[in-house]
């Protein structure tokens, strides 16, 4: 039974950087085809996807977030975490983290998400 | 820019069958495309229902496929339940990104 789950701070001021981790429990971030993306959804928005990173450390960003992203593992606690840069309140969402099985690259499983509030 | 478009909202009665569709402005909807569906209910994350084309999961009713349908991905539910109002995304894979679709709201009246 593979679950994730999203960890952070669920307020932020705007210019800040955000760090949003990952922990995942039922299989190794190391597998080969495992990839953990995220992906946000504004309120009452769609879910928009930003980013990927492979078994093999590779990583893929959505471009329309200009550099904003970063993203890293930690294989010895089974965790991924996000870096968001100079967060704006357009960055209020609720963030997930998902398991990709990157042979068919489907988003099989989901974290229950966390709202993360934009704000001065 | 990539935009993939859902219609905003349908309606379906109990018992009836409704198509979904997920289009890209740039092209088709091809198998390489990978296309997959979920499902959100308020106050839940998504839940997955369809990966490649038209392949279901363990959990996935039978009453729910996929396919494509003129250059589109499609999502098919047939004798829908009331449990089956929610909103429903479509993903698509191209050149290593990946895009969701607008979303759409099925009301079952």
């Amino acid at each position: 039974q593979i679950t994730l789950k999203e960890s952070g701070p669920t307020l932020a001021k705007p210019t800040q950087t955000l760090t949003l981790t990952c922990t995942v429990s039922g299989v190794s971030i190391s597998t080969i085809g495992v990839g953990v993306g995220w992906v946000r959804q504004p309120p009452g928005k769609a879910l928009e996807w930003l980013g990927i990173i492979y078994w093999d450390d590779d990583k893929r960003y959505n471009p329309s977030l200009n550099g904003r992203l970063a993203l890293m593992k930690d294989t010895s606690k089974n965790q991924v975490v996000l870096r968001v840069t100079n967060v704006d309140p357009v960055d209020t969402a609720t963030y997930y983290c998902t398991h990709i099985n990157t042979n068919n690259e489907d988003f099989d499983y989901w974290g229950q998400g966390l709202l993360v509030t934009v704000s001065s | 820019q990539t935009v993939v478009t859902q219609e905003p909202s349908l309606t379906v009665s109990p018992g009836g069958t409704v198509t979904l569709t997920c289009g890209f402005n740039a092209g088709t909807v091809t198998p390489n495309s990978f296309s997959s569906w979920f499902q959100q209910k308020p106050g839940h994350a998504p839940r997955a229902l369809i990966y490649s084309t038209r392949n279901k999961y363990s959990w996935t009713p039978a009453r729910f496929s996929g396919s494509l349908l003129g250059g589109k991905a499609a999502l098919t539910l047939s004798n829908v339940q009331p449990e089956d109002e929610a909103d429903y995304y479509c993903l698509l894979y191209s050149g290593g990104g990946y895009f969701f679709g607008t979303g759409t709201k099925v009301t079952v009246l």
